[in-house]
């Protein structure tokens, strides 16, 4: 958790609102995992980044490898939305092993 | 989209009974990956394959063994289950080559040691 910081831990936004998610990096990082955690305990797959932008939909996730953070904007937030968010950091090298933060969970009102 | 089976999906064990906890992947994938998640601690990394036959240490691996005997199975076994081992494990698999190495993951195992 050290390593890759999340903020905030928690979040509650009502329905049709934007936020901003933000990961910090203590460690070099080549790329960067978005996943969102279901009430039901499955891992969703966001993004997957190299430093860089990608949208899909209502998301969109920046990966700043200078600066070592990464962030993930949620527009017109839905119901669906709510759960548990993680970024993980792809180390530099060869391992290709993941270091997760320790996420933020969001609840969506209506 | 990536397809990885994890069973059993729920398992209660005593302690010091041996716990198996099986991983599939369907992806050709060469790299498979064992974490577990705790509240406090996110996910953190038990094991890890780069192919049939290999196995490596991750950040946590005492007290757990992997067995890579093909590229679709990764097993997880703990040989003296202890309650301090009760937890949501978390299969993944990654590189899909060309330089992805994204990570796909398993619905998950909980484990209950009593």
């Amino acid at each position: 958790g050290d390593q890759v910081k999340q903020s905030p831990s928690a979040l509650s936004l009502q329905e049709g609102t934007n936020s901003a998610l933000r990961c910090n990096f203590s460690i070099a990082t080549t790329t960067v995992q978005w996943f969102l955690q279901n009430p039901r305990g499955s891992l969703m797959n966001l993004f997957y980044l190299v430093p860089g932008t990608k949208e899909n939909g209502r998301l969109k996730s920046t990966f700043n490898s200078k600066e070592s953070y990464s962030t993930l904007h949620i527009r017109d937030a839905q119901l669906e939305d709510s759960g548990t968010y993680f970024c993980a950091a792809d180390l530099t090298g060869n391992t290709r092993k993941l270091i997760f933060g320790l996420g933020t969970t969001l609840q969506v009102q209506p | 989209e990536a397809a990885v089976t994890q069973s059993p999906r729920n398992k209660v064990a005593v302690t010091g009974g041996k716990v198996t906890l099986s991983c599939n992947q369907t992806n050709n994938h060469n790299n498979m990956y064992w974490y577990r998640q705790d509240t406090g601690h996110g996910l953190r990394l038990i094991h890890y394959s780069y192919g049939a036959g290999s196995t490596e240490k991750g950040d946590i691996p005492d007290g757990y063994k992997a067995s890579r005997p093909s590229q679709e199975n990764f097993s997880l076994i703990l040989e003296l289950a202890t309650p301090s081992q009760t937890s949501v494990y978390f299969c993944a698999s990654g590189d899909g080559g060309l330089g992805d190495y994204e990570q796909y993951f398993g619905p998950g195992t909980r484990l209950t040691v009593l």
